[in-house]
Order: C-alpha cells, then structure tokens, then sequence
C-alpha cells in the first residue's frame, strides 16, 4: 500500500523560530492536505493543495504542493506558543476515496 | 453546521463489556470514516460510507468491531467485546466528493476516548 513518510517527527524550537516540515510518497497524489491536532481534539485542516507546483498560504502558514506531486512541504513562520500540537500530512491519490496520512510531526515551542 | 458531532467524548469500561460510539456527520456530506488513533500506530482508517454504503471494512480489526450508516446523518461503531488494547482514541470524519475548491477534505469530529479496563 501507500506510504507517506513524514519528517521530522518531532520538533522543539523556540518562539519566533521558523519551522519546516515535509511528506514525502512513493506514488503520486493529486491532493495534499495538511491538519493539526490539538491535544484532545481532532485533527483541524490547515491548507488544502490540488495542483502540482501550488504554494497557498493562511497566515503564517505556507505549503507547497510538490511539482513531482510525490511530496510537500508545510512552514510555520515566527512560531508561537498556541503553534503547539501534532501537524499531519495527508494525501488522496487520483479518484481515490481514502486519504493516507503521515505519521505526524509533534511540534513544541519554547518561550 | 456544527461540524461533525461525536459520543460519547470519554468512556471507561470493563473488558468484555460492549462499547458503542455514535456520529453524526456534516450534513450533505456523502462519504463518512472511522479512524482509530494510537500513540504506537497513529491514525489508522477503521472503515468508511459512501451513501450510507460500507466500501472498505478492510481496516477493522476482527470481527469483534462492526459498524453501521442506517441513515445519512448517523453512524455507529460497535466493539463486543471489548479489550484492553481496544483502548484508543475513535475519530468519526465526514466530506463531500467533488471537483470544486475544498471537495475531498475530511472534517473531523473531536472523537472518543476509550478506554477499556
């Protein structure tokens, strides 16, 4: 089956640092979503990706979906405490009906 | 909409006993999921409707979990009987397929915590 491999699987930085992280899969996807979990509640959808090459921002988020359509990217800019939570990666390949998500990325920020 | 509703939030039972979660998804979403999240194996997808129809049960453990869509607007997950190592986080999520700008994002509700003693 598919598989997407997510990186770094956990991150500590301090406030104000910038943060990037990335999925990468051995087949193609024709959707790139990216959520975040936080504790005690589901996964909330950040940016939604359809097109190869696409960058979409949503404030001081940023994700690009790759232009071999096998990975993207998610950067935080100037984190902040309530940045805190488990940031997921999930793709939908072709006419598919099942998303495949990545095994998270724990972010925590540090004042 | 308020979103996909879930329940319970939080359940505690004793091994053996049965254990059922509810959902309602967003209305007019036509494909509904179950996914179940642990610490050990992350998010993994349970089952899921389209119509109100199973399409892939594949992810469903043993026979001991079964689900159900009696209607659009609900869906049970059953476990009977229940385990220690059922307990887990249960994620209900709904979407509407498509070809317009935000077709094919899942919703997610805010789940329930199992826990089985």
């Amino acid at each position: 089956g598919q598989q997407l491999n997510q990186s770094p699987q956990s991150m500590f930085i301090q406030e104000g640092e910038d943060v990037s992280m990335n999925c990468t899969s051995s087949s193609i996807f024709n959707t790139w979503l990216w959520y975040k979990q936080d504790p005690g509640e589901g996964p909330v959808l950040l940016i939604a990706l359809y097109k190869a090459g696409e960058l979409t921002s949503n404030g001081r988020l940023t994700a690009q979906f790759g232009i071999t359509r096998k990975d993207s990217f998610l950067n935080i800019s100037a984190s902040i405490p309530s940045d805190v939570g488990i940031y997921f990666c999930a793709g939908l390949p072709g006419t598919a009906s099942k998303l495949t998500f990545g095994t998270g990325t724990r972010l925590q920020v540090t004042l | 909409d308020a979103g996909v509703i879930q329940s319970p939030r939080h359940e505690v039972t004793e091994m053996g006993q049965e254990v059922t979660l509810r959902c309602k998804p967003i209305s007019g979403h036509d494909y509904l999921f179950w996914y179940r999240q642990t610490m050990m194996r992350g998010l993994e997808l349970l089952i899921y409707f389209n119509n109100n129809v199973p399409i892939d049960d594949s992810g469903m453990p043993e026979d001991r979990f079964s689900a159900k869509m009696p209607n659009a607007s609900f869906s049970t997950l059953k476990i009977q009987p229940s385990e220690p190592r059922d307990s887990a986080v249960y994620f209900c999520a709904s979407r509407l397929s498509g070809r317009f700008s935000g077709a094919n994002v899942l919703t997610f509700g805010a789940g329930s915590r199992l826990t089985v003693l």
